[in-house]
């Protein structure tokens, strides 16, 4: 079984401040991806990191995927109240030659950001 | 694009009914969508894996004739919740590969469940 550990669970900072989220598992992935989601509605893809190594930057946000394909993190640089919402990273793994396979989802990361 | 309509977004029902969810690919077609429950504040967790055409995958732990999943066609799949309690009261969620090879998924916006 693979799993996913997302840390920390819970994080709760001022506007402006930087933060970093992150998701580790003993396991290897074919890819990971970072979705937020935002109360009552489904996640929403943020990024999909496919080779070790990987960086990814998506205005403040950025994400690095590490070497070995095992471990991921979020940076999120000068936090606004936007970006209140819970991150989800999820690992994939390819089933069977296809280009997608289930994903396994990490704990999740409630973040508050208060103005 | 890559876009699921999941529905209805809300719905209550009381104690021993059946409730059916429905989501559907609307600018591509999903030979696979999975369904996922979620509790406040915590993670998804992998309910069953539907595949077009041929009977659903089911999760360790999850009952089969509790959960019914059909998917029919490419474009549609659905969840119903049969003989529903109060403890399955929870916020229900299906995915689909988005395809190419971008690897990413493709969410529906959920569906609230209150059994009263």
């Amino acid at each position: 079984t693979q799993l996913l550990e997302q840390s920390p669970q819970f994080l709760s900072i001022q506007e402006g401040e930087n933060l970093t989220v992150y998701c580790n598992s003993s396991s290897v992935f074919s890819s990971l991806q970072w979705y937020r989601q935002e109360p009552g509605e489904g996640p929403v893809l943020l990024v999909t990191v496919v080779t070790g190594g990987e960086v990814k930057k998506l205005k403040r946000l950025t994400f690095q995927f590490g070497d070995a394909r095992k471990d991921s993190s979020l940076h999120i640089t000068a936090a606004q109240p936007g970006d209140t919402g819970l991150y989800l990273c999820a690992g994939s793994s390819n089933a069977g030659g296809t280009s997608y396979g289930k994903l396994t989802f990490g704990q999740g990361t409630i973040l508050t950001v208060h103005p | 694009g890559a876009v699921v309509s999941q529905h209805p977004s809300r719905v209550i029902c009381k104690s021993g009914t059946s409730v059916k969810i429905e989501c559907r690919s609307l600018d591509f077609q999903a030979t696979t969508m999975f369904w996922y429950r979620q509790f406040p504040k915590q993670s998804l967790m992998l309910m069953a894996t539907s595949n077009e055409g041929s009977k659903a995958t089911y999760e360790q732990g999850v009952e089969k004739d509790k959960f019914l999943i059909n998917h029919a066609s490419l474009t549609l799949s659905t969840l119903t919740v049969t003989s529903a309690h109060p403890e399955d009261s929870s916020f229900y969620i299906c995915s689909a590969p988005r395809g190419g090879q971008t690897y990413g998924y493709t969410f529906g916006s959920g569906t609230r469940l209150t059994v009263v």
